[in-house]
Parts: structure tokens; C-alpha cells; sequence
């Protein structure tokens, strides 16, 4: 069975602060797709990133960076120097073969000024 | 380009009446999904189109749910009966193939009352 988790419910950080977001997947496919999707309060899904199974490379982007760990099946998103828009619901999904995403149950990041 | 559509954008129907939500993917995207998001919760998948193959229906709660789709073009979401259980922001998303990067649809705020 493919499971997604994301033990941390909510987190609060005064601006400017980094703050990662921990996710962890259980899958028996060999390939697999992993995502985090941002969902604001306007509640729209905003899709951030897509890493295949096979690189483990991290990768940054801007103030958003992400580590990819398949011996510990993590795959961690860190914010650098917070910010009040940062403010959102983070969402992080795994696909297997059918390309259907299983989804952790979020957590609700709140950057206070 | 234009994103993933759907309507209506809240609907309220009495129990035991039925809806239909519509999903109109971006153009050109072969999957579909049907996601279901009750409040404070992550998302659930319903059900799955790719091209003419045969859909994924795993996802769906019961035979009260059903779901089409027209070639490559819009889908609907039938939900007869409706119980207050159904209650739920009801998520489309498409992609240009299976395991690529889903794009949500703003999603149908449904409350059975």
C-alpha cells in the first residue's frame, strides 16, 4: 500500500525564519513520483515540484529548496527566510504506476510578521 | 493558458437529491482525476481517465458515485442520493500524461443539507 505522511499539523515561524516541512513516503513501486503542492487560503492547489524516484538530486529554487532522501524516504521542503505570503497549506503526494496522487493530510504553515 | 475549470463553483442541494460537477481539463491533457477534500483534510483520490483506456474507478466511496468523460474534453461527477457525508470540496485536476505534474481546477464546494 502507498502511504503519505506529514506528522507536523501545523507550524508557526516569525518572518524571516527557515522552516522545513518533513514528508515521508511508504510505496513498493520501484519508480515513483513524489510532489509538493502549496493550497493558500483562496484554496486553489498550486503545484511546486515533481521528483522521480531515480534522482536524488535536491534541488533549489529560489527561497524553496528540497531534499530527497530514499533510504530514510523523506522528502523534505525547506523554506528560506519566511515570508507572511508563504502563509499556506503544503501538501506532499506520491504517485506510483496509475499516476494517482496519494496525499499526506498537509500542514498548515503560518508565518507571522 | 487557460487552467482546468470547474463548475459550478459552490453548490447546496438537499439529501437525497442528485448533482453533477463538471471539469473542464486543459486542453491537450489526456489524465483526468477526480479528487475529494473534506474540511481540514488532505485529498482523496475518486477516479482516473487516460485517454480511452478503461477509467480507475478505485477511488470511488460508494455505487452512488459515478463519473464520465467525453474523449480528452470535460467531465462530470454524478453523485446521486446525496448524504451529508458528501459534503466536500470536489477536486479536478489534468495532466499532459499519467505521473506528470497534476493542475488543479478552483474546485465545487458541495454542502448537503
Amino acid at each position: 500500500a502507498q502511504k503519505v505522511t506529514q506528522a507536523q499539523t501545523e507550524i508557526s515561524v516569525v518572518e524571516k525564519e527557515d522552516v522545513t516541512l518533513d514528508c515521508v513516503y511508504e510505496t513498493r513501486d520501484t519508480t515513483y513520483y513524489l510532489f509538493w503542492y502549496k493550497q493558500p487560503p483562496s484554496g486553489e492547489l498550486v503545484f511546486l515540484i515533481r521528483r522521480n524516484s531515480f534522482d536524488e538530486q535536491n534541488e533549489i529554487s529560489g527561497r524553496y529548496s528540497w531534499n530527497f532522501q530514499k533510504s530514510t524516504s523523506s522528502f523534505n521542503f525547506t523554506i528560506t527566510a519566511s515570508q507572511v505570503v508563504d502563509s499556506a497549506v503544503y501538501f506532499c503526494a506520491l504517485s506510483g504506476n496509475t499516476g494517482k496522487l496519494i496525499f499526506g493530510q498537509g500542514t498548515t504553515l503560518q508565518v507571522k510578521p | 493558458g487557460a487552467g482546468v475549470s470547474q463548475s459550478p463553483s459552490n453548490k447546496v442541494t438537499e439529501k437525497g437529491k442528485d448533482v453533477e460537477l463538471r471539469c473542464d481539463p486543459i486542453s491537450g491533457h489526456t489524465a483526468l482525476y477526480w479528487y475529494r477534500q473534506r474540511l481540514g483534510q488532505g485529498l482523496e483520490f475518486l477516479i482516473y481517465f487516460q485517454g480511452n483506456s478503461a477509467p480507475d474507478k478505485s477511488g470511488l466511496p460508494s455505487d452512488r458515485f459515478s463519473a464520465e468523460r467525453t474523449g480528452e474534453s470535460v467531465s462530470t461527477l454524478t453523485i446521486q442520493r446525496t448524504q451529508q457525508e458528501d459534503s466536500a470540496v470536489y477536486l479536478c485536476a489534468s495532466s499532459l500524461v499519467r505521473r506528470d505534474e497534476q493542475y488543479f481546477g478552483p474546485g465545487t464546494r458541495l454542502t448537503v443539507t
